[in-house]
């Protein structure tokens, strides 16, 4: 079965301090993945995607995710976070049927000032 | 500005009333979709369609109906409107080649309140 798996519901940092969310996924195929925020009220925003070139992936406002095959897992990262961050994330794949997006349940996270 | 509009913004509907969600791209898109954004549960799949006159259920397609007629709409109806379909819908589109290249473009919503 094909899945995306976010490991936290809920993450908490100090503003300054790294961001890391997790996101895990379970493929038979090689994967097509994506992160999403979303800010409250607002839609989906494209943060960055994996599409099979490089693994290390640098999107929009300093986040960064490693595409690691031997570990399924697709972590999202940001090396000091910005009270602008505070926001939900969602980590996304199309995991065999382009047609079907995979959405894990979202992480929201909280940046303390 | 190009995109994916979705109207209304917001509605509040009584129990068995039914009602379409519009969703519109000006991008000349072929894949469209509908999600429902519930808390804890992510995003659920509730219709998709990959060009004019074709749709097809996603995981959660029971009390909704959809219908392609034109590339750039894919309207949503809610047939008997119960207080399980309270949530926020979105609209999303891609290129069908090349999805996995580019991924969703989100519309910014509809908050559906049954009571």
């Amino acid at each position: 079965a094909q899945s995306v798996t976010q490991l936290d519901s809920h993450v908490s940092v100090s503003e300054g301090t790294p961001v890391l969310l997790r996101c895990n996924y379970s493929s038979s195929y090689s994967p097509s993945l994506f992160w999403y925020v979303q800010h409250p009220n607002k839609g989906l925003q494209l943060l960055l995607k994996y599409t099979s070139a490089a693994t290390l992936v640098k999107g929009i406002n300093g986040f960064e995710a490693e595409f690691k095959k031997s570990e399924t897992s697709f972590h999202l990262t940001k090396p000091s976070a910005h009270m602008s961050d505070a926001a939900e994330y969602f980590c996304a794949g199309g995991l065999y049927n382009f047609n079907k997006f995979y959405f894990g349940s979202g992480t929201k996270l909280n940046v303390k000032p | 500005n190009a995109g994916v509009t979705q109207t209304p913004k917001f509605q509040v509907l009584k129990t068995g009333q039914s009602m379409t969600l519009q969703c519109a791209q000006d991008m000349n898109h072929e894949y469209m979709s509908w999600y429902r954004q519930d808390p804890g549960m992510g995003l659920r799949l509730i219709h998709y369609s990959v060009g004019a006159g074709i749709t097809d259920q996603g995981e959660v397609p029971n009390g909704y109906n959809v219908s392609r007629s034109t590339t750039e709409d894919f309207p949503l109806r809610l047939l008997s409107a119960a207080p399980s379909q309270t949530s926020v819908y979105f609209c999303a589109s891609s290129p069908l080649r090349g999805t996995e290249a580019y991924g969703y473009t989100f519309g910014s919503g509809t908050r559906l309140t049954v009571v």
